[in-house]
Formats: structure tokens, sequence, C-alpha cells
């Protein structure tokens, strides 16, 4: 497509559902990445593939989230067991081929609310 | 590791007056620099970007930043504002592209307010 698209832009789960955020990457890139947004926060690092290999799952906040992207394409990325200091904005970006400069295009995010 | 400090989180200014957001960074390897903007509901943005070259580097809308290796800054400007400039502006950084090193670490950004 033309950009990062995500979905669902807006997602209200109760404290201890289960939730699952969608990233579909610009067409052909083979980096994504995912970032964590706190309110009045900058993005943060969370998880890195390569295709469909997870490179770096450094940011992950705890065990109870949880990335793939089995087909090199598309990416969820899952939160088990949703609490309230999980609430913030969701943020994919992906990037080029190798040996380009290595921008990354950002989706508009998916806003994570748990009540 | 790398860190980015905005020291401004709010920056109010007339419209057409000067601005100037300011980044300071601190990394162990050579680093790229970016300013990404975000307008309220909206994802980020890639405003400019330095990579190598002139350490001067402009957007097409009018800002600039200047990459000051000495300093550590990427601190980033504009002559003459408009409202529609209103927004949260990030400074990040990034390492080179080798596997893990490719993440961006952002500044806790700073939110330009532009009124008439």
């Amino acid at each position: 497509g033309a950009g990062v698209s995500q979905s669902p832009r807006y997602k209200v789960a109760k404290r201890g559902q289960d939730v699952a955020l969608r990233c579909d990457p610009i067409s052909g890139h083979v980096s994504l990445f995912w970032y964590q947004q706190a309110l009045g926060q900058g993005p943060e690092f969370l998880t890195y593939f390569q295709n469909e290999a997870q490179l770096d799952k450094s940011g992950l906040p705890s065990d109870r989230f949880f990335a793939e992207r089995p087909e090199g394409s598309v990416s969820t990325l899952k939160i088990q067991r949703t609490q309230q200091e999980d609430s913030a904005v969701y943020l994919c970006a992906s990037s080029g081929e190798p040996g380009g400069e290595g921008i990354q295009y950002f989706g508009a995010g998916t806003r994570l609310s748990v009540l | 590791a790398q860190s980015v400090t905005q020291l401004d989180s709010q920056v109010p200014v007339f419209e057409e007056a000067p601005v100037e957001l300011r980044c300071n960074y601190s990394s162990s390897v050579s680093v790229y620099l970016f300013w990404y903007v975000q307008y309220p509901n909206q994802g980020l943005q890639l405003l400019l970007k330095y990579l190598s070259g002139s350490t001067l580097v402009e957007s097409i809308n009018g800002f600039e930043a200047e990459f000051n290796k000495s300093q550590t800054s990427f601190h980033l400007r504009k002559p003459s504002v408009h409202i529609s400039d209103t927004a949260e502006y990030f400074c990040a950084v990034r390492g080179p592209l080798t596997g893990t090193a490719s993440k961006l670490t952002f500044g806790t950004g700073t939110r330009l307010q532009v009124t008439l």
C-alpha cells in the first residue's frame, strides 16, 4: 500500500482482556518496528523484525507482550491480560531494503485504553 | 547505548517569529539524526534527517537543522513559523544499519504552539 496501515485505530479493553494490534507495512519493506508511546512521552522501542525473523525484542515490557510476522509482511502485536499501564499509543514503522538509508515510516498508531 | 534530550517540553511562539527547538544526544557509536513531526491523532512524519555529508539539512517547508558533533546537538530552526506548524516535534537518533542498531531512540518531544 501507499503507507503503513494500522488497525484498529482505537481499542478499549477491560483489564485482563487480550488484545491484538495489526500492522500492514509499506509493500516490499523488509524491516518492521513496534514502538509504544505513553501519553506525553516519546515513542519507545518494543521490537524489530527483519522479514519474518524477530531480531530484537529487548523493548517488550513483559512476557504478556508478544509480536509476530509469520510471512514477513503483516505483523501482529498481542498483549495478554491487559493492565492499565498498557494504555498507550502503539506505533508501527517499516523501512526499506537492506543497504538503503533505513528511513522508518510510521503508521497512525493504535490508541489502546485499558479500563 | 544512545539517548536524546529535548529540554523544552513546550515552546510558545507568535506567528512569523523565529523558533529553535533544541536537541542533544549521546551515543558511543556514529549516529544518524532525525526530526519527526506529529500532528494531533496522527502518526510520526519525517521532517528531516542527517545521515552524512553537509551538516546543515533542510526540509521542504522551511525547517532546517544543523548537526554539531562537538556539541552533540541537532537543533531544529525555522526563521518564520506559521499557525500550521503547531505540532509535537520529536528528535531521534539511530546507530548504523547493522541488526539491532537500527532502532530509533526518541526524545520526549517538544510541543510547538504557534499563536496569532
